[in-house]
């Protein structure tokens, strides 16, 4: 099965500054790749994702990028924000079932004001 | 338009004890499932059904199990409880995650097995 690996598990950035999530995943065939980010006690949200025919997208602060070669995608928030402070989790949905989302541990984002 | 709910948000279980998590989703869509997330592992998929009257194991299956009901509801039942179940429970849908279509969650339920 898929199995996506998540980097770092915490990041602490100063406010203004970028943050930048990276995650690798293992199953080549893998086409779909949201991102959540989770406030505590709340239910995960999706922020940005990108599918397997696009390398890069852009949503205001937030972009994500794909390497498909290299199996890996990341998350850039720029311009940090103390809201912008959350668990981040990267997730892949595998080539071969449209029904499973695998996630990574997720990152707890820290920005300082 | 609630989304995706689930009951209850918080419950505490004895050993051994029973009981059953409810979800419905009035979004239309086809596929449900169930993960549960602990400290550190991320959220990681129980049970799925992918389609009304079907179901399917997830990564983490042991000691529950589950009910499509209709299209709108499913269900997941702990026979009998463990500590080790100890966790939030998020219930969410969507439609094929493959074309690209976001799962949707719900608010999560906290269970404490004591």
């Amino acid at each position: 099965g898929e199995n996506v690996e998540q980097h770092p598990s915490t990041l602490s950035v100063q406010e203004g500054d970028s943050a930048v999530i990276k995650c690798t995943y293992s199953d080549s065939a893998s086409n779909y790749f949201p991102w959540y980010k989770q406030e505590l006690g709340k239910r995960p949200q999706l922020i940005i994702d990108i599918r397997s025919n696009v390398g890069e997208k852009k949503d205001q602060r937030i972009a994500v990028t794909l390497n498909k070669t290299a199996k890996h995608f990341s998350l850039h928030i720029t311009e940090t924000q103390p809201e912008d402070s959350a668990v981040y989790f990267c997730a892949a949905v595998g080539g071969g079932s449209n029904y499973k989302l695998t996630f990574g541990k997720g990152t707890l984002l820290t920005v300082n004001p | 338009n609630a989304g995706v709910t689930q009951t209850p948000k918080f419950q505490v279980l004895k050993t051994g004890q029973s009981m059953t998590l409810q979800c419905a989703q009035d979004m239309n869509h086809n596929s449900m499932y169930w993960y549960r997330q602990d400290p550190g592992m991320g959220l990681r998929l129980i049970y799925y059904s992918a389609s009304e009257g079907t179901t399917d194991k997830g990564e983490v299956p042991n000691g529950y199990n589950v009910s499509r009901l209709n299209k709108r509801e499913f269900s997941l039942r702990l026979e009998s409880a463990a500590p080790s179940q100890t966790s939030v429970y998020f219930c969410a849908s969507s439609d094929p995650l493959g074309a690209g279509n976001t799962i949707y969650f719900g608010e999560g339920s906290w269970l404490t097995v004591v």
